[in-house]
Formats: structure tokens, sequence, C-alpha cells
């Protein structure tokens, strides 16, 4: 069975600052992930997924992330974080194709 | 034009009621998601329908029930609520094919008093 572990439950940054959101599956065979963001009272958006070919993904809002199979993990980061990017971030990982499932997620508050 | 909508918004309800939520997609997707989110925001699965068929259901209580009347429409009703089952609920769609995302709809915030 595959699992997904969101290495930081919260994480608080200054506007203007790098952010990294920290990933790591666990699956025996190969996985697709994926990035989610959930503002305030909303449902969850794509923010960009890893299906195959390069390891480093970009998504919207500035956002990549990078799939590295040796260390399992698929990173999220982003150069410079506006406050409008406070959310939670959901890490997913799919392998039998009907279901993601998802991480605890990780609580990001930018402040200025 | 909103892609995965859901109804209602918020649900304010007595234990031991009755109530049903509904989700309906337009993105022509053939399967829809019931997931169920607690109070740490941890995102648990509960229901499948893959063209109207039931093809993913979760150890949840018997008191939830899933209807799909076609693969745009996939309802959730429970009976008996419990104050257990406060939370957001999200409806999702996609295609099954491999590396497709969902679609989340806005959720419902459930809360039982």
């Amino acid at each position: 069975a595959q699992s997904v572990t969101q290495l930081d439950s919260q994480v608080p940054v200054f506007e203007e600052a790098p952010v990294e959101l920290r990933c790591n599956y666990s699956s025996s065979v190969s996985v697709y992930l994926f990035w989610y963001v959930q503002y305030p009272n909303q449902g969850l958006q794509l923010l960009l997924k890893y299906l195959s070919g390069s390891t480093l993904v970009k998504g919207i809002n500035g956002f990549e992330a990078e799939f590295n199979k040796s260390q399992t993990s698929f990173h999220l980061r982003k150069p410079s974080v506006h406050i409008s990017d406070t959310a939670e971030y959901f890490c997913a990982v799919e392998t039998s194709g009907s279901r993601l499932t998802f991480g605890e997620g990780t609580q990001l508050t930018v402040n200025p | 034009d909103t892609a995965v909508s859901q109804t209602p918004k918020y649900l304010v309800t007595q234990m031991g009621n009755d109530k049903s939520i509904k989700c309906e997609q337009n993105l022509g997707h053939d399967t829809m998601y019931w997931y169920k989110q607690d109070s740490k925001k941890f995102l648990k699965i509960m229901f499948s329908y893959n063209n109207k068929e039931l093809i993913i259901n979760e150890t949840v209580p018997n008191r939830f029930s899933p209807k799909s009347p076609d693969k745009a429409h996939l309802n959730l009703h429970i009976n008996s609520l419990e104050l257990g089952d406060s939370a957001v609920y999200f409806c999702a769609s996609r295609n099954l094919v491999r590396g497709y995302g969902y679609t989340f709809g806005s959720g419902t915030r459930l809360t039982v008093v």
C-alpha cells in the first residue's frame, strides 16, 4: 500500500522569502504525484503533478516541485512567497489508478 | 459555470436527523468521489462511483449511503446523524485514467448539534 508523509504540519515564513514544503511517499511501484492547495473555506485546487519525464515540474502561482525517486520525495518550492499563498497544501500519490491518497497537509502561513 | 457543485454549502442539524448532500459535475468526467475532511484537515476517502457503478466503498458506518442516478451526479445520504459526523464533506470528479487529477467541489460543512 502507498502512503504519503508531509514532514511539516505548519510552516511560517515571511513575505518574499523562499519556502519548501516537504513530502515523502512510500510505494513499491511507479507513482504519480500531485500537490493541491486549499484556501480557507474552499475546495482543493490542483497546483501541479508529476507523471513522467522531467523531474522538475512547474505549476500554477509560481510553484514548482522536484521528483526524487531515490529519496522517494516530491518537495514543493516557491522562490518568493506572497501573503496570498497562505493556505493548506496537500501532497497526494496515485498508484492503483482509482484513487489518490493524501498526506496530512501542511499549513503555510505567510507573514508580512 | 461551476465545474463541481455541492449543495448545501453549510448544513446545521440535530443529532438523529437524516440529511442529504448533493453533488453535480459538468465536466463530463466518468468517476466521482466523496471525501470527509476532519477538524485536523485530514482527507479520508469514503466512496467512489465510475459510470454509476460503486468502485470504492471504504469502511464507513452504514448510516452513510451514496447514490449516483447518473454519471454527473453523486449524492450522499446520512441517516441518524451523530456528533462525530461533523466535518467538511468534499465531492470530487475525474476521468478514470492514471495521472488524471481530481476536480473538487467547494465542500459542505456539516455541523451536528
